[in-house]
């Protein structure tokens, strides 16, 4: 079975500032798709970036990046120039290739953006 | 297009009763998928249904069903809730069955509290 593990309960970071977020997994698979996904508070969840494994090249999404280390199984999320509204729970998660839309989350990091 | 709903949004339930959930996924969307949110356990796979078919499950008691309709909409009914059901229930909706990757898309969930 597929873990997640998020391993920043919290974290803060200032305005215009670049923070990242970590993120570790364990699979078998060898194809597979990773997420970062953001749930501001009381609000929706919604999909910030993904990366499928057998890309080697990093996703980026404007001010968002990942660093995907496939043999360390790492995926951190990268924010650029930090805003306000980047102030969420934020969640990686899994997903097996094929058949199944079954997502395995980590626990999530509290990210605040401080003005 | 309208996005994924979900109704109630919010349910106050006590012990020993039932409680049945509904989710409208994205018009053409044929899978849809729930999750339970909790502090403690963070986001759990409960199932996921593909063209009125149950086509994964997670690691629930028997207690938690679902169904879903030839129109796509989903319902999940708890049985006997308990205290520990107090949660935020997600459903997510996709395309699903195409080959590729078919982004997730999640509704605002349903609130229940158990007293």
């Amino acid at each position: 079975a597929q873990t997640v593990t998020q391993s920043q309960p919290e974290m803060s970071v200032q305005e215009a500032e670049t923070v990242t977020l970590s993120c570790t997994y364990d699979t078998s698979e060898s194809n597979y798709y990773l997420f970062w996904y953001k749930q501001p508070p009381s609000r929706q969840m919604i999909l910030v970036i993904r990366q499928e494994a057998y890309k080697q090249q990093n996703a980026t999404e404007n001010r968002f990046s990942v660093n995907f280390q496939k043999a360390a199984k790492s995926f951190s999320l990268k924010i650029s120039d930090s805003q306000l509204g980047d102030t969420a729970m934020y969640f990686c998660a899994f997903l097996s290739q094929g058949g199944s839309e079954k997502l395995v989350f980590g626990k999530g990091t509290k990210l605040t953006v401080n003005p | 297009k309208a996005g994924v709903t979900q109704t109630p949004r919010y349910l106050i339930k006590t012990r020993g009763q039932q409680v049945t959930l509904s989710c409208s996924p994205i018009s053409g969307h044929r899978s849809v998928s729930w999750y339970q949110q909790t502090p403690g356990q963070g986001l759990q796979f409960l199932f996921e249904y593909f063209s009125e078919t149950q086509r994964n499950k997670g690691n629930f008691p028997g207690r938690f069903s679902g169904r879903q309709f030839s129109n796509s909409r989903s319902e999940m009914n708890v049985s006997t809730l308990e205290l520990g059901d107090s949660a935020l229930y997600l459903c997510a909706s996709s395309l699903a069955g195409l080959v590729g990757y078919n982004e997730q898309f999640f509704g605002p969930g349903t609130r229940l509290t158990v007293l």
